[in-house]
C-alpha cells in the first residue's frame, strides 16, 4: 500500500526557509516511472503544483517559483525534501506531496500539511 | 501553462439529480498518437487531500462509483454525478497532465439543494 506522509513546520515567519519533508512507503524512490510532486493549496483556493522529482532525480519547477524551490530525495530514508525560501504570507497554505504516476495525474496523496506563514 | 477554467464555481443538486461539471483547457489535451486525452479529476473533501477519480478523460480509478463519469475531448470535458448522494459533496478540480506543469482548474463546490 502507498502512502506518504508530510513533515514540517506548522508556522514559519515571513523572510524564513521552509523545509517539509515526505515520507514514502508503498514503493521506492528508485522505482521506474515513480516521482514525487509537492503541491500547495492556499485555504479555500485551488490546487498549485510546485515541483517533482523522479526516479533519475530529474527535476522541474514551477516557473513561477522556481528560483524560491530545491526539490531534493534522500531514497535510502524514503524521503523528498522541498525547501521555498523567503517565505511571505501569501505562501500560507496546505502543502501536499503525491506520487505522480508515469503518465502525469496524482494517484496518490499525503494528508497534507498547513503552513502559516507569520510574524 | 495550460490554463483550466471550470464552470460553474458552485452548484446545488438535489439527492438522486444529476450534477454536471465542465472544465475547459486553453489548448487542446488530445495526443493524436495514443488517442487519449490527458485530464484527470479529483474529488476533495473538507479537511482531506484530493482523490483521483478519473483519468484519460473518462477512465475510472478502481474502486470509484460507476455514478462518475467523465467525457468530452479536445479542450472541453465534463464529469457527471449521475444519482448525486450526500457523500459525493465536495469540491471536484480537473487537471492537465498534456505538458508540464500539470495544472488543476479552480474546482467547482458540489452541495445538496
Amino acid at each position: 500500500q502507498v502512502t506518504l506522509k508530510e513533515s514540517g513546520p506548522a508556522l514559519v515567519k515571513p523572510t524564513e526557509t521552509l523545509t517539509l519533508t515526505c515520507t514514502v512507503s508503498g514503493f521506492s524512490l528508485n522505482d521506474t516511472g515513480m516521482s514525487v510532486s509537492w503541491i500547495r493549496q492556499p485555504p479555500g483556493k485551488a490546487l498549485e503544483w510546485l515541483a517533482h522529482i523522479f526516479s533519475n532525480d530529474e527535476k522541474s519547477y514551477s516557473s513561477s517559483l522556481k528560483s524560491r524551490l530545491t526539490i531534493s530525495k534522500d531514497t535510502s530514508k524514503s524521503q523528498v525534501v522541498l525547501s521555498v525560501t523567503d517565505m511571505d504570507p501569501v505562501d500560507t497554505a496546505t502543502y501536499f506531496c503525491a506520487l505522480y504516476g508515469a503518465y502525469g495525474w496524482f494517484d496518490s496523496w499525503g494528508q497534507g500539511t498547513l503552513v502559516t506563514v507569520s510574524s | 501553462d495550460i490554463v483550466m477554467t471550470q464552470s460553474p464555481d458552485s452548484l446545488a443538486v438535489s439527492l438522486g439529480e444529476r450534477a454536471t461539471i465542465n472544465c475547459k483547457s486553453s489548448q487542446s489535451v488530445f495526443f493524436s498518437s495514443n488517442n487519449k486525452n490527458y485530464l484527470a479529476w479529483y474529488q476533495q473533501k473538507p479537511g482531506q487531500p484530493p482523490k483521483l477519480l478519473i483519468y484519460w478523460a473518462s477512465t475510472r480509478e478502481s474502486g470509484v462509483p460507476d455514478r462518475f463519469s467523465g467525457g468530452g475531448s479536445g479542450t472541453d470535458f465534463t464529469l457527471t454525478i449521475s444519482g448525486l448522494q450526500a457523500e459525493d459533496v465536495a469540491v471536484y478540480f480537473c487537471q492537465q497532465f498534456y505538458i508540464v506543469p500539470p495544472t488543476f482548474g479552480q474546482g467547482t463546490k458540489v452541495e445538496i439543494k
